[in-house]
């Protein structure tokens, strides 16, 4: 059974740009959630889709967007970079409430 | 906010020794996972416990849970060079929608 995938696994943007990420969950999980981990902050939760609705967001500013398709691949964009967005992102997958989560291998987002 | 507190921060022991390490949460839980990532990558699933749950093992893994402390720890027996890598505990939210972080224990084992 295929793990979560995230795609791409490194990226170097400039200030002001906008990137969109990419997760696909393990086949049958129609739970993605995200999340932003830095060295100062850690783990923080961004948002989690359940079957296409946004079911819960964390505290960041609207830059930071996501949504979710019927085969439950989600994406995740961030518009007017920053520096301070330079993080690794991670997904996971769950395949419903309370059960186990995965976490794909992140995508490194440098922003210069 | 994260929820979680890792402690120690960071724990150095030598290869065959046991390493402990333990998480305190804030609010009352649903279940607690364990996660292993090795220097910035994805994080790996280690075990998952059940509020109703007071003690699991998985291979040389074995994981406590007090829900009257509100912490739990993680025990690796014999350790080896490879258990190098941080340790995260996560609470889920009442909800069950939302992971809450600890900050992480930084275990190293020298060979």
């Amino acid at each position: 059974k295929a793990g979560v995938t995230q795609t791409p696994r490194y990226l170097i943007k400039t200030r002001g740009q906008q990137v969109t990420l990419s997760c696909s969950p393990i086949s049958g999980h129609r739970s993605v959630s995200w999340y932003q981990q830095t060295p100062g902050q850690g783990l923080q939760f961004l948002f989690e889709y359940f079957s296409e609705t946004q079911r819960n967001k964390g505290n960041f500013p609207g830059r930071f967007s996501g949504r979710q398709f019927s085969n439950s691949r989600s994406e995740m964009n961030v518009s007017t970079l920053e520096l301070g967005d330079s993080a690794l992102y991670l997904c996971a997958s769950r395949q419903d409430i309370l059960a186990e989560a995965f976490f794909g291998q992140g995508t490194r987002l440098t922003v210069v | 906010s994260q929820q979680g507190e890792e402690d120690p921060q960071a724990l150095s022991i030598q290869e065959g020794e046991n390493a402990t390490m333990n998480c305190s949460y804030k609010t009352s839980i649903n279940n607690l996972q364990w996660y292993r990532q090795n220097s910035g990558r994805g994080l790996v699933h280690l075990i998952l416990i059940r509020s109703n749950e007071r003690e699991k093992h998985s291979g040389r893994l074995r994981v406590t849970l007090d829900t009257s402390k509100k912490s739990s720890s993680l025990l690796i027996t014999a350790s080896r060079a490879a258990d190098t890598a941080s340790y995260f505990c996560a609470t889920d939210s009442n909800t069950g929608n939302q992971f809450y972080f600890g900050t992480g224990t930084s275990l190293t084992v020298i060979p």
